[in-house]
């Protein structure tokens, strides 16, 4: 069965430089969410999409923004990279309000 | 501020015996509950979750107990393997029904399946 997509799998940035993660959901799949897990804790949440709508919002940075768009894959861009930026970043994807699925997770090393 | 609490950081259980693995939250607006495993270098796999209108769902090996009044929740594997050796991540969501149900998670548990 198809997974969620993240891309790419591993990024390595300096300081004030700007990512942008992508996130490809599970087909039919109308809701995409952003988890940051930073060494040794468990996934933060950042930020959802539900039908290309910014849906809810956590402890996401100001530098950070996220857009879902029409095919429903969505992209982070986190502009002014700081050391402390560096994690896991992991898109779910999910129908309406069930089970989210997790993709493999983007590794962004900030140096 | 840790609104799901995972009391024991690792585990180790024998193969074929019952791995338990606790979760306590303090949110009582919390009312739709997961588990997820979670190998390194891996997103979460989820594997089984419950609703705050039930206080038991079975899932092959897997079956996850609910008890609201105590805010505490568990996951029992049994028989365990050692394939089940992994992280696993208690999750709750709240406003079930609602726009959104962003995931809070535990600080997780590893569990260690001796052959």
């Amino acid at each position: 069965a198809a997974g969620v997509i993240q891309s790419p799998r591993h990024l390595i940035k300096e300081k004030r430089e700007t990512a942008t993660l992508k996130c490809y959901p599970i087909p039919r799949h109308d809701t995409v969410y952003w988890y940051q897990q930073g060494p040794g804790q468990d996934p933060q949440f950042l930020i959802s999409f539900y039908e290309k709508m910014q849906s809810d919002k956590g402890s996401i940075p100001d530098r950070f923004s996220a857009q879902q768009f029409s095919d429903y894959h969505s992209e982070l861009n986190m502009s002014s990279l700081e050391l402390g930026d560096s994690a896991l970043y992991f898109c779910a994807s999910s129908f309406i309000l069930g089970e989210q699925y997790f993709g493999p997770g983007t590794r962004l090393t900030v140096t | 501020d840790q609104q799901v609490k995972q009391n024991s950081p690792s585990l180790s259980v024998q193969e074929g015996r019952i791995s338990i693995l606790n979760c306590d939250y303090t949110n009582s607006m919390f009312d739709y509950f997961l588990w997820y495993k979670k190998y390194p270098a891996e997103g979460p796999t989820f594997l089984i979750s419950i609703s705050s209108i039930k206080d038991k769902n079975e899932d092959g090996r897997f079956t996850v107990f609910l008890n609201k009044s105590a805010k505490h929740l568990s996951l029992h594997i049994v028989p365990s393997q050692p394939g089940d050796s992994a992280v696993y991540f208690c999750a709750a969501s709240a406003n079930y029904g609602g726009a959104t149900n962003k995931l809070i998670f535990g600080t997780g548990t590893l569990l260690a399946v001796q052959p």
